[in-house]
């Protein structure tokens, strides 16, 4: 496609069911990052894959979460027991480079988020 | 200490007047990016402009601009000829760590007056 999508673009879920968000980045982006925003704040950085391979999962919060990126191209953010402070818009973004310098000049393109409510 | 510091939460400007949102950062990389988004309350995530670390020059990007002072680590925006449009938050955000670390400040709302 055209950009990154995202599903669901709302997810209302009851607390400790288990919910999957799924991530669907440029085709060929070899980066694809996760951030949890809170209403108003910034976004907070989750995990961060190169190709399928998970490189940094040092923001996800609990071990609840959990992130896959099999075939190197489509993500799920995976939350077990979902929790009231789960609560967020869940955001993913790619792009082209993966860790190398040029990557420095490439911006992260984002979907429109998955809006997380847990009741 | 914070990556991203915006200091100014909030800030209120005449249409057609400039704006300077702050942002300051912290890093012991030689080499990292700079850049700026701007979120408006659709929720989408829109790149505005890019500052590498070695760039002599600030950038300039159609009515964006960046003030980057690397000695004081500040990279500030500067918006021209502000719009109704140009309202929504604004974030500064840091790619360091041979790309692999992307991240943003706390943000900064801006509100365009008519």
């Amino acid at each position: 496609g055209a950009g990154v999508s995202q599903s669901p673009r709302y997810k209302v879920a009851k607390r400790g069911q288990d919910v999957a968000l799924r991530c669907d980045p440029i085709s060929g982006h070899v980066s694809l990052f996760w951030y949890q925003q809170a209403l108003g704040q910034g976004p907070e950085f989750l995990t961060y894959f190169q190709n399928e391979a998970q490189l940094d999962k040092s923001g996800l919060p609990s071990d609840r979460f959990f992130a896959e990126r099999p075939e190197g191209s489509v993500s799920t953010l995976k939350i077990q027991r979902t929790q009231q402070e789960d609560s967020a818009v869940y955001l993913c973004a790619s792009r082209l480079a993966g860790t190398e310098t040029s990557s420095y000049n490439s911006p992260l393109h984002f979907g429109n988020g998955t809006r997380l409510t847990v009741t | 200490a914070q990556k991203i510091t915006q200091t100014q939460p909030g800030m209120f400007v005449q249409e057609k007047e400039a704006v300077t949102l702050d942002c300051t950062y912290d890093t012991s990389d030689q080499s990292y990016g700079l850049f700026w988004y701007k979120q408006p309350s659709s929720g989408e995530m829109i790149f505005l402009i890019y500052q590498g670390s070695y760039d002599e020059q600030n950038a300039t990007e159609g009515r964006y601009s960046l003030n980057f002072q690397k000695a004081r680590k500040s990279a500030n925006l500067v918006i021209s000829a502000s719009q109704l449009g140009d309202s929504a938050m604004y974030f500064c955000a840091i790619d360091e760590d041979y790309g692999q670390n992307f991240v943003f400040g706390p943000g900064t709302r801006l509100s365009v007056l008519p």
